[in-house]
């Protein structure tokens, strides 16, 4: 089947640690998105990619760090930096390079908690 | 920079019936789309419908349909024989040039029995 898987789940982290979230996709998209969604909110954009080795701050970026090694994968680095991140992430996807006609498809996010 | 306003945080609506729920926006692009999202309690994000802004006909799916009124910047979701299944958080938004999506905050739909 076609889509975008993040792992884990949940995720449980200590104050002072880096985490790395992971997003993957079979779906031959050439762009990736990190978006973050505190409750009751909507989602922000933190770090978007639209093409192998190139990578974007979004509005929210402080804190945050990501890669772009594989066409599939594009993990996210939750930094010790981040004051407050506690919240639920989610990955996208979508087709084409900066095209407007382009959905972004989301995976299934992952909860961070900061314990 | 863009923004999109949901103005009604919580909905409810009668199995079978009718509910329309309201977006507006800003944005300084000449061309860009619109998107309603689901945010079911499973938390995945599911595109409802999408609208084409140098199109008039308003965008249809099924039981989902848009009033896409340009000139306003309004982008409302008409949900006709609501389902149960329907019970969910929807977001309205916006995307620009570079394929940045500006997310409302939501509007959070209950649909009873």
């Amino acid at each position: 089947d076609g889509g975008i898987t993040q792992s884990p789940k949940y995720l449980f982290r200590k104050e002072g640690q880096n985490v790395t979230l992971s997003c993957e996709q079979n779906l031959n998209h050439d762009a990736m998105y990190w978006y973050r969604q505190d409750p009751g909110q909507g989602l922000r954009l933190i770090y978007y990619s639209q093409i192998v080795n190139d990578f974007q701050k979004g509005d929210i970026a402080e804190g945050y760090s990501v890669s772009r090694e594989k066409k599939e994968s594009f993990p996210l680095t939750v930094t010790s930096a981040q004051k407050n991140p506690t919240a639920f992430y989610l990955c996208a996807s979508s087709n084409r390079l900066a095209g407007l006609t382009d959905t972004q498809y989301f995976g299934p996010g992952t909860r961070l908690t900061v314990l | 920079a863009q923004t999109v306003t949901q103005s009604q945080p919580e909905m409810s609506v009668q199995e079978a019936e009718t509910v329309t729920l309201s977006c507006t926006y800003d944005t300084s692009e000449n061309n860009y789309y619109l998107f309603w999202y689901k945010q079911p309690p499973s938390r995945q994000m599911i595109l409802v419908i999408r609208q084409e802004a140098y199109k008039q006909q308003n965008a249809t799916e099924n039981r989902f349909s848009v009033n896409f009124q340009k000139a306003a910047k309004s982008f409302s979701l008409k949900i006709s024989d609501s389902q149960l299944g329907d019970t969910a958080m929807y977001f309205c938004a916006c995307n620009n040039a570079g394929n940045m999506l500006t997310f409302g905050g939501g509007t959070r739909l209950m649909v009873k029995p």
